[in-house]
């Protein structure tokens, strides 16, 4: 049983589009996450949600608009997509915010063209 | 401004040596740091941690040691067997942030 789940896995898409990846875990975690992983490899966190609430949320472009309709997901929307946006976005949970090992999906490959 | 970094890229080992894989952190106030284990086309896998208070933690092949003077940890893996091969992250938390901060990973290649 999959801990952490997201879907879709692969995605290619066209510039301008608004796309959407949902993110579900069955730990029973508190807090929710998306990080993001570029061309370079560098893995950095996007937002993080604690109990449906918004705690933190990086410089990134208002197009990306998270969503936490209840503690056991997040998904996130993206609106207007750039070729820039191409990279693997990964959900995560962990049990709370601080010292807490984090758990990580399996990632979603989007390509915009 | 990268507060984790894993400086070699890359680390080819024989099986049944150890590999031994570094990280060095900038930020003093991170109190809690991580290493995680990354195969291809999946989810960063979390493998063994280490809280400042400690210098040393194990579980099993891989010890992680923790030297806050330098502001550096590495991870060994002894025996190393070829499932080991992957990509492996460090992480660090702590201070004035809940973020888990990541270091660019090294790609650990085990041959027989």
């Amino acid at each position: 049983d999959t801990a952490v789940s997201q879907t879709p896995k692969y995605l290619v898409t066209q510039m301008g589009n608004d796309k959407s990846i949902k993110c579900e875990q069955n730990l029973g975690h508190d807090t929710m996450y998306w990080y993001k992983q570029d061309s370079k490899k560098f893995l950095k966190i996007m937002f993080s949600y604690n109990n449906k609430e918004l705690i933190i949320n990086e410089t990134v472009p208002n197009r990306f608009s998270p969503k936490s309709p209840d503690k056991a997901h997040l998904n996130l929307h993206i609106n207007s997509l750039e070729l820039g946006d191409s990279a693997v976005y990964f959900c995560a949970s962990s049990q709370g915010l601080g010292t807490y090992t984090i758990y990580f999906g399996e990632g979603s490959w989007l390509t915009v063209v | 401004d990268q507060q984790v970094k894993q400086n070699s890229p890359s680390l080819s080992v024989q099986e049944g040596r150890i590999s031994i894989l570094n990280c060095d952190y900038t930020n003093s106030m991170f109190d809690y740091f991580l290493w995680y284990k990354k195969y291809p086309a999946e989810g960063p896998t979390f493998l063994i941690s280490i809280s400042s208070i400690k210098d040393k933690n194990e579980d099993g092949r891989f010890t992680v040691f923790l030297n806050k003077s330098a502001k550096h940890l590495s991870l060994h893996i002894v025996p190393s067997q070829p499932g080991d091969s992957a990509v492996y992250f460090c992480a660090a938390s702590g201070g004035d942030t809940d973020k888990l901060i990541f270091g660019t990973g090294t790609r650990l290649q085990v041959f027989p």
